[in-house]
């Protein structure tokens, strides 16, 4: 079974600049999560999608994020513009349905810096 | 609000020593309890995890962890460490009231000496 995939790898820009992660989850995974972790610090969820809606945005900062899965299938993950805040590993995951027993699967992230 | 508490930043074990890294949580309801570990530039990669029953719960790698609801812990354990065990290792705790978000604790680096 093909695990999460996530693009690109690597990722530098410029502060103020925008920049776009990809997450193709693992096929017939109806809940999708992002999440940013900076250095030295666990995961924080962004966001949390079940199929193409959104179920909790709570920490996702809305005036510079956004992400879409549009089809309930690919997710995109955007941030506009850039601050050096930002510098940080995306991780995006996967899991079957949204119950509570399911364990989620993680791509291996989206390492961002900001200069 | 569900959240995780990891109290050591990091452990220390000699190889072929027993191994514990702790974790403790609040949730309103339910606890569904989650370990994961990271490897460096990895993902995290899913452990073993209790939903319901019996309180020991064994994992990959030879990694268990046991419940306990009075104490809301839920302590990672290996009767031997590997030096290859050396890694970040995360709790995570899911309740199962809301939106069911899975929450992480910050983490806890584990280093086992040969």
């Amino acid at each position: 079974e093909a695990g999460v995939a996530q693009s690109p790898r690597y990722k530098i820009i410029e502060k103020r600049q925008s920049v776009a992660f990809w997450c193709n989850p693992i096929s017939g995974h109806a809940t999708l999560y992002w999440y940013q972790q900076i250095l030295g610090q666990g995961p924080k969820l962004l966001i949390q999608f079940q199929n193409n809606g959104v179920v909790d945005d709570s920490q996702l900062p809305k005036d510079r994020f956004s992400a879409e899965r549009l089809k309930g299938v690919d997710s995109t993950l955007k941030i506009q513009p850039a601050k050096l805040e930002d510098s940080a590993v995306y991780l995006c995951a996967s899991s079957a349905g949204q119950g509570m027993s399911t364990e989620a699967f993680f791509g291996q992230g989206t390492r961002l810096t900001v200069v | 609000a569900q959240s995780v508490a990891q109290p050591e930043d990091q452990v220390n074990v000699a190889e072929g020593n027993p191994l514990t890294v702790k974790c403790t949580y609040s949730v309103s309801g339910n606890p569904y309890l989650f370990w994961y570990v990271q490897y460096p530039n990895r993902g995290l990669q899913f452990l073993l995890k209790y939903i319901t029953g019996d309180n020991l719960v064994k994992g990959s790698y030879g990694f268990e962890a046991e419940f306990n609801k009075s104490q809301t812990s839920f302590h990672l354990k290996k009767p031997s460490a590997l030096v290859s065990d050396s890694a970040l290792y995360f709790c995570a705790v899911r309740d199962d009231t809301g939106f069911q978000k899975l929450v992480f604790g910050t983490g806890t680096r584990l280093l086992v000496s040969p």
